[in-house]
């Protein structure tokens, strides 16, 4: 069965200590590992899109990179304004999304 | 550059009730869905449309209709409402495994 599983489910870190969000997934016939931001009340917003193992996209304090059973989402230096639910998505052999429980991130200033 | 627009954004039904999700996109995409969120838990796919004419279920279709009579709208119906259907509605379009554009969402309670 195709799973996305996300930790950890929470992470608070002060202003400027780096990290990382972890997503591991099970999904036959990946067709892309899917970044979302979702902030409250709000939809989740697309940050990233990784097709094969040892890819890598960057988007301001943002890195996502992706092997063949993980991705991860590295964040360097975050600011408060960084604080919201980060949620990963494996799209399987059919264009679906197999979605994760996201991880919600506070920054401390 | 409107994007995708659910309404209403709140909404409180009584058990038995019906209503209807309303889902408009202006991106032209062909791949239309619906989520719900609950606590805890990640996006689940209630039904979706690979384009105009064309929907089928997805993980938790029970209670909920759909239709997509044209590309920019995918309503979705609430047949008769229970308290298990409490939830944040998202409504998303994508072009064929591209990102998909979210809603704002509904919050829905059922009492």
């Amino acid at each position: 069965e195709d799973q996305v599983t996300q930790s950890p489910e929470a992470l608070r870190l002060q202003e400027g200590e780096s990290s990382s969000l972890n997503c591991s997934y099970t999904v036959s016939g990946l067709r892309g590992l899917f970044w979302y931001r979702q902030d409250p009340g709000k939809g989740p917003e697309f940050l990233f899109t990784l097709y094969s193992a040892g890819e890598e996209k960057e988007k301001e304090r943002l890195k996502a990179t992706l092997t063949k059973k993980e991705s991860f989402l590295h964040i360097t230096a975050p600011k408060p304004e960084d604080s919201a639910t980060y949620l990963c998505a494996g799209g399987d052999s059919n264009y679906q999304l197999i979605w994760g429980a996201g991880t919600k991130l506070i920054i401390k200033p | 550059n409107a994007g995708v627009t659910q309404t209403p954004k709140f909404q409180v039904l009584k058990t038995g009730q019906s209503m209807t999700l309303q889902c408009a996109q202006d991106m032209n995409h062909e791949y239309m869905s619906w989520y719900r969120q609950d606590p805890g838990m990640g996006l689940r796919l209630i039904h979706y449309s690979v384009g105009a004419g064309i929907t089928d279920q997805g993980e938790v279709p029970n209670g909920y209709n759909v239709s997509r009579s044209t590309t920019e709208d995918f309503p979705l119906r609430l047949l008769s409402a229970a308290p298990s259907q409490t939830s944040v509605y998202f409504c998303a379009s994508s072009s064929m495994n591209t990102e998909a554009f979210f809603g704002q969402g509904t919050r829905l309670t059922v009492v």
